[in-house]
């Protein structure tokens, strides 16, 4: 398994509220990534990270930010949670930005 | 914008019956497309990447194949451990450095 851990890995949180996800890597890798799952959608990337302080926004960035303050560690903020938001959020990691991506354990978020 | 459709959304095979997964694409220009397995309440687990049509890869039961317009996963003689869904993803290349676009996936079911 690639060494990619996520925290925390459940989570209930009320509308309104902020809520900060982890991703936590210990592969040194380049590029890191922020995706979210649900029903009758693929994978949809959120954010991803090409470098510390180095992030630019994919599909469905709206409603969250992220950073990147060490290589290790690539934060996801929900800023102020909806219900729309409810989802399992993986992170994913890569050497380049053409390599192959590999997941973490991912996240339960419920929002109520 | 890259697209990906997957085939059939579900699939039950009995244990050593032998079925294919499909995966129809477009893109602009195809820098890769990936196959994931993903099991209940987990990451998804790369499995093949493939880069030009023609190119084959196998690991196991697993057997991927890539054409101009599509990807198939062949199982040969399934075990019932390899029950999962299986994802689909193109990398384009105008669709965004590091841009992974995802399939819904085929949720498959192997009984003994």
């Amino acid at each position: 398994d690639a060494g990619i851990t996520q925290s925390p890995r459940h989570k209930v949180t009320e509308t309104g509220t902020p809520v900060t996800l982890r991703c936590h890597q210990t592969e040194n890798h380049r590029y890191m990534y922020w995706y979210r799952q649900d029903p009758g959608h693929g994978l949809r990337l959120i954010h991803y990270s090409y470098g510390v302080k180095d992030t630019d926004k994919g599909e469905v960035s709206d409603g969250y930010s992220v950073s990147r303050s060490k290589t290790e560690d690539f934060l996801l903020t929900l800023e102020s949670a909806t219900s729309s938001q409810t989802s399992v959020y993986f992170c994913a990691i890569s050497e380049g930005g053409t390599d192959t991506q590999y997941f973490g354990p991912g996240t339960r978020l419920t929002v109520l | 914008e890259d697209q990906v459709t997957q085939s059939p959304e579900a699939l039950r095979l009995q244990e050593g019956e032998s079925s294919s997964l499909n995966c129809s694409y477009t893109v602009s220009g195809l820098r890769g497309l990936f196959w994931y397995r993903q099991d209940p309440g987990k990451g998804p687990e790369f499995l093949f990447t493939l880069y030009s049509a023609g190119e084959e890869k196998e690991k196991e039961r697993l057997k991927a194949t890539l054409t101009k317009k599509e990807s198939f996963l062949h199982i040969t003689a399934p075990k019932p451990e390899d029950s999962a869904t299986y994802l689909c993803a193109v990398q384009g290349l105008e669709s965004g450095y590091s841009t992974l676009t995802f399939g819904k996936g085929t949720m498959l079911l192997v009984s003994p």
